[in-house]
């Protein structure tokens, strides 16, 4: 069956600080995969997604990037934290093609920029 | 471009109530329609998902049903449980394109059941 992993599960860093946030996915080859923020007090907003290696699509201008070094790796990452980058963070995948397949999530990472 | 809106909560409910929670969408084309659960520090669980008009997903007492006329996709469960209490989003993905499996979500309801 398929897993993914995300980690770390929580941090706090300064503002200023770097940033690195990586998920895996198990089982499954070639996913879509995805960084979502669900900022506090607001609903799920999503920032970068994947159909391949190296290949990243942004939604939205902000102060991170992310990566797909390897098919079933993403990496969310910042060079330096605004304290407006604090939120919880959701890696995601799919299978390949059809709006209608499931989308599955990670357990999260809390960031907290202070 | 998409949108998902969902009832503001909190909604807070006593055990076996009746439980409804409004969402509607803006979409082009055939959506995908689902609502996620989110239970106290954890991620997004997928409750259950339609494809197509007039299909009615359900999981665990769960059910909505696309509605591509009213466009709607409203959650209702007969009879609530101190269990269920969570976070409920609905949400879209829209078909073909470039949009493949993205979703566009809607803001969250908070549901509290007390006993």
């Amino acid at each position: 069956s398929q897993t993914i992993h995300q980690w770390p599960a929580t941090l706090v860093q300064p503002v200023g600080s770097p940033l690195s946030l990586e998920c895996t996915v198990e089982g499954t080859s070639n996913p879509n995969l995805y960084w979502y923020r669900q900022a506090a007090g607001r609903g799920l907003q999503l920032l970068f997604y994947s159909v391949g290696i190296g290949q990243i699509s942004s939604e939205v201008p902000q102060n991170l990037s992310a990566s797909r070094p390897q098919d079933r790796q993403f990496i969310l990452s910042s060079k330096k934290l605004l304290l407006s980058d604090s939120g919880f963070y959701l890696c995601a995948w799919s299978v390949q093609c059809f709006s209608g397949n499931t989308i599955y999530f990670g357990e999260g990472s809390w960031l907290t920029v202070v | 471009g998409n949108s998902v809106t969902q009832m503001e909560g909190p909604v807070t409910l006593s055990e076996e109530a009746f439980l409804t929670i409004n969402c509607t969408y803006t979409a082009t084309g055939y959506p995908s329609l689902f609502w996620y659960v989110q239970y106290p520090g954890e991620g997004l669980q997928l409750l259950l998902k339609a494809t197509k008009a007039d299909d009615k997903g359900s999981n665990k007492g769960f059910e909505a049903t696309y509605r591509k006329e009213t466009t709607s996709f409203h959650l209702e469960k007969g009879s609530v449980q101190v269990s269920d209490s969570a976070v409920y989003f609905c949400a879209l993905a829209n078909a073909g394109g470039t949009s493949y499996g993205k979703l566009t979500f809607g803001q969250g309801t908070i549901l509290t059941v007390h006993p």
